[in-house]
């Protein structure tokens, strides 16, 4: 099945600098990549999510850019602000799959 | 719209006890999922429901059973609660499968002592 692993495990940025969190996945088949936000206490919710026919996708101060030679894909943050600070789960999943495979999770601080 | 409701919110059981997890949503959504999430191990899939009337497993299954009781209400039941299951439980819908925005619960914080 499909392996995701994320780096680094945590993140600490000077609020107002950019932040960027980084995935790799393994199966090739793979074609649906999205990014949730997790904040102390709650469920993850969505924040951003790609498909394997866009390069890259963009969202205020938040982008996600894929790498489909090299099985990869990253979070980019800009402008980080105290309530970016949160965990950062990466996912994929293929065309069919009834499930995400979740990365390990991303501790990200943002310091003000 | 409620979204994705789960009860109890916090829950402590003696081992060897057992307890049922409720989980709904209100988004007619044909896919849920419970998982489990422990520090440093991310978000563990239990088992999932792909559609009203299925059931399979997840990464980690042992000690745990389901029930898709309609297409709104998805259950895990501990039979016999052991200290390896003290997690915090996500339940989550999405409106078709993996490549659908899933939609996560507030959670149950389990303590089995």
């Amino acid at each position: 099945g499909e392996n995701v692993e994320q780096h680094p495990s945590t993140l600490s940025v000077q609020e107002g600098d950019s932040a960027v969190i980084k995935c790799t996945y393994s199966d090739s088949a793979s074609n649906y990549f999205p990014w949730y936000k997790q904040e102390l206490g709650k469920g993850p919710q969505l924040i951003i999510d790609i498909r394997s026919n866009v390069g890259e996708k963009k969202d205020q101060r938040i982008a996600v850019t894929l790498n489909k030679t090299a099985k990869h894909f990253s979070l980019h943050i800009t402008e980080t602000q105290p309530e970016d600070s949160a965990v950062y789960f990466c996912a994929a999943s293929s065309r069919g799959n009834n499930r995400l495979a979740f990365g390990k999770g991303n501790q990200v601080v943002v310091i003000p | 719209n409620a979204g994705v409701t789960q009860t109890p919110k916090f829950q402590v059981l003696k081992t060897g006890q057992s307890m049922t997890l409720q989980c709904a949503q209100d988004m007619n959504h044909n896919s849920m999922y419970w998982y489990r999430q422990d520090p440093g191990m991310g978000l563990r899939l239990i088992y999932y429901s792909a559609s009203e009337g299925t059931t399979d497993k997840g990464e980690v299954p042992n000690g745990y059973n389901v029930s898709r009781l309609n297409k709104r209400e998805f259950s895990l039941r501990l039979e016999s609660a052991a200290p390896s299951q003290t997690s915090v439980y996500f339940c989550a819908s999405s409106l078709a499968g993996g490549e659908y925005e899933q939609y996560f619960g507030p959670g149950t914080r389990l303590t089995v002592t």
